[in-house]
């Protein structure tokens, strides 16, 4: 049975701290989605990463896939208010027909 | 603006009574599909659709049907509601041959909190 494990499920951390969020699968993929969902609001898309080695970088936030250990990252530096959010992780295990989601990690940053 | 549409944003229903989730892209997207939301289990497909009249099985498609006559839209229909399928419920498109670009992505709706009593 494919599963996507993401952990930590939740996650409070002081601003200007550093923290990484990890993404594990248990199926052959080399297509990864971070999603960050706002309380009350829809998914918007964060990075795609299409082979082993990616690293995408965006602001605060970087994300990395290793396609052999079947595990992507998505590290958080200096973490500011903004970034709190629901965080979830999808890997493409059909080229784009079936994406399974993990279960999502609430990461609220305190003052 | 480029906007996949879902409607209704809140719905309350009663086991058995039929329902419709409209869903309407306008980024001419050949790919869409339907999720629900449930806390702790992230989001689970139910039905996707590569083309007009192409649709398939997701992950958890018991109790739901849906149907693609146009490019545009996707609605979900539940014939006979029931409370386990109360649940938020997002559709999502993108462009077909997301195995062969380097850069797809999900577009999602606003999503549809649904309550069945």
């Amino acid at each position: 049975e494919l599963k996507v494990e993401q952990n930590p499920l939740f996650l409070s951390m002081q601003e200007g701290k550093n923290y990484t969020i990890y993404c594990n699968y248990s199926t052959t993929s080399d297509r990864l989605y971070w999603y960050r969902q706002d309380p009350g609001k829809s998914l918007e898309s964060l990075f795609v990463l299409l082979s082993n080695g990616a690293v995408k970088q965006e602001g605060r936030l970087m994300a990395s896939l290793d396609t052999k250990a079947r595990l992507s990252t998505l590290h958080i530096t200096a973490a500011v208010h903004d970034l709190s959010a629901t965080y979830f992780c999808a890997v493409d295990i059909d080229r784009g027909n079936d994406m399974r989601f993990g279960a999502g990690t609430r990461l609220t940053v305190k003052p | 603006e480029a906007q996949v549409t879902q409607n209704p944003r809140y719905l309350i229903t009663v086991t058995g009574k039929k329902l419709t989730v409209t869903c309407s892209q306008n980024m001419n997207h050949e790919y869409m599909s339907w999720y629900r939301q449930d806390p702790g289990l992230g989001l689970r497909q139910i039905y996707y659709s590569m083309n007009v009249e192409v649709t398939d099985k997701g992950d958890v498609p018991e109790g739901y049907k849906v149907s693609r006559k146009e490019k545009r839209n996707f609605p979900l229909i539940l014939e006979s509601p029931s409370p386990n399928q109360t649940s938020l419920y997002f559709c999502a498109s993108s462009f077909v041959g997301r195995g062969l670009a380097t850069n797809e992505k999900l577009f999602f709706g606003s999503g549809t909190q649904l309550s069945v009593l």
